[in-house]
C-alpha cells in the first residue's frame, strides 16, 4: 500500500529536549516535504526536499533542521522545542515538482511544555 | 498581500446545489495549483491539480484557473454531504519548485 509514515503520532515533550520526528514513504518519490498547521494560520511549509541531499527552506524554517540521505526518509529535527512550536506536523510527497499525486502522512500532534 | 487568499468561510450549501471555492495568488510567475481536501482531524488529500488556463473536469469536481486574473476556482457539482470539509488552495512559487503556498483553507458544509 502506497503511504507516508509520521512518527510518533502524538508527542509531549518539554522544552530544550531535542526531538526527531521521522517521515518515511514507499514509493520512490523524489519530492518531500514538512508543514506546520496552526488554527487561523493554516498550512505552512517547513523544509522541502527535491532529491537526496537536496533540502531548501519553506515558510518558516527556524527552528527546525532537516536531512535526506535516503530518497524514503525524510526526518524533522527540533534541536531545542519552544512551546511556540506546538502545533501538528504533516510530512508530504510525491513524484517530481509541486503537489502532483502528492501523499500526506497522518500527522504528528507535538505540545512543547 | 499574502501569497494565496481564498473566500473566507465557512460555505454552506444544500445538498445537489453547486459549491464554488475561490482563490487568488500573487506570483504572476505560479505554474501549478492544487486543492485539497481535509476532512476535520484527519490528513489533506489531493483531490484537482491544474497547469493551464481554463477549465479541468474529474466527476463532480471542476477546477478553473485563470492567470491572467491570478485567479483558481474549485467548483463542486451535485454537492452531498460527504463533501463536507475544509478545502485548501495551494501555489507552487514560479520561480522555485517544490516552494508551495497555502490559502488558510475554506470549510464547506453540504447539508442534506
Amino acid at each position: 500500500e502506497a503511504q507516508v509514515t509520521q512518527n510518533p503520532r502524538y508527542l509531549i515533550t518539554v522544552t530544550g529536549k531535542k526531538l526527531t520526528v521521522t517521515c518515511s514513504q514507499n514509493m520512490n518519490h523524489e519530492y518531500m516535504s514538512w508543514y506546520r498547521q496552526d488554527p487561523g494560520l493554516g498550512l505552512r511549509q517547513i523544509y522541502y526536499s527535491m532529491n537526496v541531499e537536496v533540502t531548501d527552506k519553506g515558510d518558516v524554517p527556524e527552528g527546525y533542521k532537516v536531512s535526506r540521505k535516503e530518497k524514503r526518509n525524510f526526518p524533522l529535527i527540533l534541536e531545542s522545542p519552544s512551546p511556540n512550536q506546538t502545533s501538528l506536523y504533516f510530512c508530504a510527497s510525491s513524484f517530481a515538482q509541486g503537489g502532483t499525486e502528492a501523499f500526506f502522512g497522518q500527522g504528528t500532534r507535538l505540545t512543547v511544555v | 498581500q499574502k501569497e494565496v487568499e481564498q473566500n473566507s468561510g465557512p460555505l454552506s450549501v444544500p445538498e445537489g446545489a453547486i459549491a464554488s471555492l475561490n482563490c487568488t495568488y500573487s506570483d504572476r510567475g505560479s505554474q501549478s495549483f492544487f486543492w485539497y481536501r481535509q476532512y476535520s482531524g484527519k490528513s489533506p488529500e489531493l483531490i484537482m491539480f491544474i497547469y493551464s488556463n481554463g477549465d479541468k473536469e474529474d466527476g463532480r469536481f471542476t477546477a478553473q484557473l485563470n492567470k491572467a486574473s491570478q485567479y483558481v476556482s474549485l467548483l463542486i457539482r451535485d454537492s452531498q454531504p460527504s463533501d463536507s470539509a475544509t478545502y485548501l488552495c495551494a501555489v507552487e512559487k514560479g520561480s522555485t519548485l517544490g516552494r508551495l503556498y497555502f490559502g488558510r483553507g475554506t470549510q464547506l458544509t453540504v447539508w442534506p
